[in-house]
Formats: structure tokens, C-alpha cells, sequence
């Protein structure tokens, strides 16, 4: 079965730092892996999907990275600001995703 | 356009009386996920439909739990007999395929509690 760990679980910054949010994954014969986005009461927002023959995947701030080998990946937010503040999930499968718990960030004004 | 859309966005029911939740998907989307996020726990697959088939049924917790879809669109997720560890936020997701390299997009939930 495979089990999907975000570390840390929270995060809190002050605005403009950069974020690395940590995702590892313990089977590594993976399809994809996506990185969501889940704001209070709300559903989640896709933010990056890598597939398992790329190594990462860019779109505006955010920079994912994926090290199949070493079941990892890295979510990168340049230049944090206090909408930013959110859970964010990584999910690794198919079809079937498998989600890690979270990290709750938080952005300081 | 629309995203996928779920509702109610609220239920309360009394233990031991049967809900229904709908989802409607993204439109042209074939695949349809339900997963569940009960509180304080990760995200857990339930069931995917590919058009109106379910191949995949193995994460539905029990056979209180069903779910149907038609037209290839609307899907309906059935709870029999609720108990108080149904309590929990149900999402639903849509894919254009259920392909490996496919992004799903996720509905706003309906959050039920059982009491």
C-alpha cells in the first residue's frame, strides 16, 4: 500500500520568504504525482501535476521536483505572500490517489 | 466554464437514516472520483467511475456505502444506515480520462455529520 508523508505539517512565515514544502511517497513505481491547494471549507485546487518520466514541472511561483528513485518530491513558492496561506496536499497514483496529510502554511503580513 | 459541483454543501442527518450525495462534473469528463476527508485524516479513495462503469469499488468502506452514475455525468453517492464515523467531508472529483497522466479536479465537498 502505499503511504504518502508531508513534512513538516505547518509552516509559518513572514511575507516574501521562499517555501519548500516536502512530499515522500514510499512506492516508487508511480504514474504522476499532483500537488493541490485546499483553502478553509473549500475544495482542492490543482496546482502542478508531474508525470513520473519528468523530474519537475514549473508554473508561475511554484516549482515542483520529483526524484522517483528516492520516492520525493519538493514543492517550491518563490517569493511567499499571505495568499499563500493554505493547506497544501501531495497525492501520488493513477486513477486511485493516494494523499498526504497536508502542510498548513501560513504567510505573515 | 463550471467546475465540478457537489450538494449539498451541507448535510445533518440522525444515525441510522440513509443520504444521498450528488456530484456533477466538469462537462466532457469521463472519469468521476469520490473520495472522503474525514476530520484530522488524509484524503481516501472511495470509488472512480470510468463513463457510467465502476472498475475500482475497493476503497468503499463498507456495502452500506454505493454509489451510481448516469449519462456519463451526474454520479450519486448513497449512504444507508449513516453512522457517527460517516461524519466526514465527501469530494468528488472529474477527469477528462482515467488516464494515469490525467489532473483531477475537485469539487467544493459536502460536509456531513451524522449524530
Amino acid at each position: 500500500k502505499q503511504e504518502v508523508t508531508q513534512i513538516p505539517a505547518a509552516l509559518s512565515v513572514p511575507e516574501g520568504e521562499n517555501l519548500v514544502l516536502n512530499c515522500s511517497f514510499t512506492d516508487s513505481a508511480i504514474y504522476n504525482l499532483q500537488w493541490f491547494r485546499q483553502d478553509p471549507g473549500k475544495g482542492l485546487t490543482s496546482l502542478l501535476l508531474i508525470q513520473s518520466s519528468q523530474r519537475e514541472q514549473t508554473s508561475g511561483r511554484l516549482n515542483a521536483s520529483l526524484d522517483k528513485s528516492s520516492g520525493r518530491s519538493t514543492l517550491y513558492i518563490a517569493a511567499s505572500q499571505p495568499g499563500d496561506s493554505a493547506t497544501y496536499l501531495c497525492a501520488v497514483g493513477d486513477y486511485k490517489l493516494s494523499f498526504g496529510a497536508g502542510t498548513t502554511v501560513t504567510v505573515r503580513a | 466554464g463550471a467546475g465540478v459541483s457537489q450538494s449539498p454543501s451541507n448535510k445533518v442527518t440522525e444515525k441510522g437514516k440513509d443520504v444521498e450525495l450528488r456530484c456533477d462534473p466538469i462537462s466532457g469528463h469521463t472519469a468521476l472520483y469520490w473520495y472522503r476527508q474525514r476530520l484530522g485524516q488524509g484524503l481516501e479513495f472511495l470509488i472512480y467511475f470510468q463513463g457510467n462503469s465502476a472498475p475500482d469499488k475497493s476503497g468503499l468502506p463498507s456495502d452500506r456505502f454505493s454509489a451510481e452514475r448516469t449519462g456519463e455525468s451526474v454520479s450519486t453517492l448513497t449512504i444507508q444506515r449513516t453512522q457517527q464515523e460517516d461524519s466526514a467531508v465527501y469530494l468528488c472529483a472529474s477527469s477528462l480520462e482515467a488516464g494515469r497522466q490525467e489532473t483531477q479536479y475537485f469539487g467544493p465537498g459536502t460536509r456531513l455529520l451524522v449524530l
